[in-house]
């Protein structure tokens, strides 16, 4: 199986741009579609990108996912940052060989 | 609205089984498959394992194997976990959550087990 590769945490000041990077160890990128997910503390995950690039209803336009076959990662973007999107961010994946589900480490987002 | 609710969570002894249940309403539950994913605390996601949508395919993580069943009942809209063989790793937030084979979509609110002597 491969691995999905976040930064721990990054930090960017209201009103910002920020791009969590999600790096897959082997495969391509592209073979597979990318989720992220996110958990603000003390609550269940949800669901903020599904299929590389799609907001599900109610996820604002301010989020956006992409992936980069040259890079061989997915991004997942939040533009016009608010202190409410402070919290932990997943990508996800999944191999075509089996059905299992891959998560990306985490990766906090502090917005100060 | 789509929710689900965990439950049979709570202190259990090393070596003990546990059965815990997701009930689903707001959706056509028979029609999704759904998912187990864990969270140890101050720790990450980890998948646990899918059933599909009529209950006739099921995968598991490689680390719960052999210990951990899922299950569904379709006429009661509901989701289990059978685990087994507790060990002090399994103690985490079990999350349930509905969607395709490969992504979860919505996701319940979680059931703690810890699992200690």
């Amino acid at each position: 199986n491969f691995m999905l590769t976040q930064p721990h945490s990054v930090s960017e000041s209201p009103g910002k741009t920020v791009t969590i990077s999600c790096t897959r160890s082997s495969g391509s990128i592209a073979s597979n579609f990318v989720q992220w997910y996110q958990q603000r503390p003390g609550s269940a995950p949800t669901t903020v990108i599904y299929d590389n690039n799609q907001r599900p209803s109610g996820v604002p336009d301010r989020f956006s996912g992409s992936i980069d076959s040259s890079s061989n990662s997915a991004s997942l973007t939040i533009s016009g940052l608010k202190t409410e999107d402070e919290a932990d961010y997943y990508c996800q994946s999944y191999d075509n060989s089996n059905p299992y589900v891959v998560f990306g480490g985490g990766t906090k987002l502090t917005v100060l | 609205q789509v929710q689900m609710v965990e439950s049979g969570g709570g202190v259990v002894q090393p070596g003990l089984s546990l059965r815990l249940s997701c009930a689903a309403s707001g959706f056509t539950f028979s029609s999704y498959a759904m998912h187990w994913v864990r969270q140890a605390p101050g720790k990450g996601l980890e998948w646990v394992a899918v059933i599909s949508y009529d209950g006739g395919n099921k995968y598991y993580a490689d680390s719960v194997k052999g210990r951990f069943t899922i299950s569904r009942d379709n006429s009661r809209n509901t989701l289990f976990l059978q685990i087994n063989s507790l060990r002090a790793e399994d103690t985490a937030v079990y999350y349930c959550a509905s969607g395709n084979y490969h992504r979860a979509e919505s996701w319940g609110q979680g059931t703690l087990v810890t699992v200690s002597s």
